[in-house]
């Protein structure tokens, strides 16, 4: 069936610098992306969407990516600080939010 | 304070019994989720709720049961049949708003079998 994976389980990366989370998707149906942030022992917190019509959108210090061409999705963390230490996860919904597709996260652990 | 909330944080079960997870929410949303967390994987929906006295199979519903009485709550309960149960159990509510994509998470209830 569809389903959303990622390429990196774990990124490393020192604290100021930039961090890239990249996300493959599988379903070009899809009309909305979405990245999730789960800290240890608590619920996924909303980061930022994105809609299939659009390839690029930016929040507070992240940016979000979308290339339809190769079905990929990356969120960019500018000056990652050791707050955004957690798991992120990508998912992708069509139809409803109920059909909304989780990938497996990656984890980001930022260095100080 | 406006938010969704979990109980019991930590449950154990014995083989056998059933237990029911306690979902709240106070964000006046009509829909309302459960998903199971294992370990490396993503989240895998059971059972949504887009309206009061209504529920809809996710992915996962065999072996537990839900119910809808009042719009702020959605209690899970996770039956004998479900032969892997111990798992980290995340309920969530979102707007049905047109566009809409924002779901809003409690802090999640794990379950051990013991």
């Amino acid at each position: 069936g569809e389903n959303v994976g990622l390429h990196l389980p774990t990124l490393s990366v020192q604290e100021g610098d930039n961090s890239i989370i990249n996300c493959a998707y599988s379903n070009s149906a899809s009309d909305y992306f979405i990245w999730y942030k789960q800290e240890s022992g608590k619920g996924p917190q909303f980061i930022i969407d994105i809609r299939s019509n659009m390839d690029k959108r930016q929040g507070q210090r992240v940016t979000v990516l979308l290339n339809k061409t190769v079905k990929h999705l990356s969120l960019q963390i500018a000056a990652t600080q050791p707050g955004d230490s957690a798991v992120y996860f990508c998912a992708e919904t069509f139809g409803g939010y109920q059909k909304v597709t989780f990938g497996t996260g990656t984890k980001l652990q930022v260095i100080p | 304070d406006g938010g969704i909330t979990q109980s019991p944080k930590y449950l154990f079960r014995k083989e056998g019994q059933n237990v029911t997870l306690s979902c709240e929410q106070n964000l006046n949303h009509d829909a309302m989720y459960w998903y199971r967390q294992d370990p490396g994987q993503g989240l895998r929906l059971i059972y949504y709720s887009q309206i009061v006295n209504d529920f809809q199979k996710g992915d996962i519903a065999e072996g537990y049961s839900v119910s809808r009485e009042k719009k702020e709550s959605f209690p899970l309960t996770v039956t004998s049949a479900q032969k892997n149960p111990t798992a980290f159990y995340l309920c969530a509510s979102s707007s049905l708003f047109p566009g809409n994509t924002e779901a809003f998470f409690g802090q999640g209830t794990r379950l051990t079998v013991v």
